[in-house]
C-alpha cells in the first residue's frame, strides 16, 4: 500500500522565516499528492495537489510544493511565515493501485513573533 | 448543503455502550472515507466506499467497528462496545471521483468521541 512519512511532528520558525515541511512518500505507481492544513478546532482544508501536470505545485495562502520523484518528495515551502500559518500539515498520497487515500503523521507548525 | 456534514459534532459515551456517527457528504460525490484522529497522532484510515462497489473496510481496527453507507449518499459508522482507546475525533470526507484519480477529498468538522 501506499505510505506518507512526514519528518518532524513540531515545526517552529519566526515570523518571516522560511517555513519547509517534509514530505516523503511510498507508492508503486505514479502518485497524487496532497498537502492539507488544519487550523484549531477546523476541519482539513486542501492547500495544494500534484496531479502531474507540473512539478511544481502552487497553492492557497503563499504555499507551494515540488514533486521530486528520484527523491519521492513532496516537501511544503513558504518564501516568509505568518503569524496566521500556525496550524497542522498532512501530506497525503493517494494512486490508482489503491483504494484510498493516505495521510501522514502531521507537523504542527509554531510560528514565533 | 454546501459541505460534508457530521452529526453529532460532540459525543461522550460510557465504556461499553454503542455508539453511531453520521456522514452526509457533498451532494453527487460517489467517494467517501472514513478516518480517526487521536490526539498527537495523524489520519488513520478506516473505511472507503466508492459508488455501489464493495467498501474497502482494510482499515477497520476490529470488529466493534462497522460501517454503511445507504443509496450511495449517507453513511454511518457503528463502534459497538465502546472502550477508551476509541476515544478520538472522527473524521468523514466525500470526493467528486474514486480515490486514485487526483481528485481532492473535502472533509467534515469531526465528530469528537470521549469514552468514560
Amino acid at each position: 500500500a501506499q505510505s506518507v512519512t512526514q519528518l518532524g511532528s513540531h515545526v517552529s520558525v519566526s515570523e518571516g522565516a522560511l517555513v519547509l515541511l517534509r514530505c516523503n512518500y511510498s507508492s508503486s505507481v505514479p502518485p497524487y499528492l496532497f498537502w492539507y492544513v488544519q487550523y484549531p478546532n477546523q476541519g482539513l482544508q486542501l492547500l495544494l495537489k500534484y496531479t502531474s501536470a507540473a512539478t511544481l505545485v502552487k497553492g492557497i495562502n503563499g504555499f507551494e510544493a515540488e514533486f521530486k520523484k528520484s527523491e519521492t518528495s513532496f516537501h511544503l515551502t513558504k518564501p516568509s511565515a505568518h503569524m496566521s500559518d500556525a496550524a497542522e500539515y498532512f501530506c497525503a498520497v493517494s494512486d490508482q493501485a489503491n483504494n484510498d487515500m493516505r495521510f501522514g503523521a502531521g507537523t504542527r507548525l509554531t510560528v514565533k513573533p | 448543503g454546501a459541505g460534508v456534514s457530521q452529526s453529532p459534532s460532540n459525543k461522550v459515551t460510557e465504556k461499553g455502550k454503542d455508539v453511531e456517527l453520521r456522514c452526509d457528504p457533498i451532494s453527487g460525490h460517489t467517494a467517501l472515507y472514513w478516518y480517526r484522529q487521536s490526539l498527537g497522532q495523524g489520519l488513520e484510515f478506516l473505511i472507503y466506499f466508492q459508488g455501489n462497489s464493495a467498501p474497502d473496510k482494510s482499515g477497520l481496527p476490529s470488529d466493534r467497528f462497522s460501517a454503511e453507507r445507504t443509496g450511495g449518499s449517507v453513511s454511518t459508522l457503528t463502534i459497538q462496545r465502546t472502550q477508551q482507546e476509541d476515544s478520538a475525533v472522527y473524521l468523514c470526507a466525500s470526493s467528486l471521483a474514486r480515490s486514485g484519480t487526483g481528485a481532492e477529498a473535502f472533509f467534515g468538522q469531526g465528530t469528537r468521541l470521549t469514552v468514560v
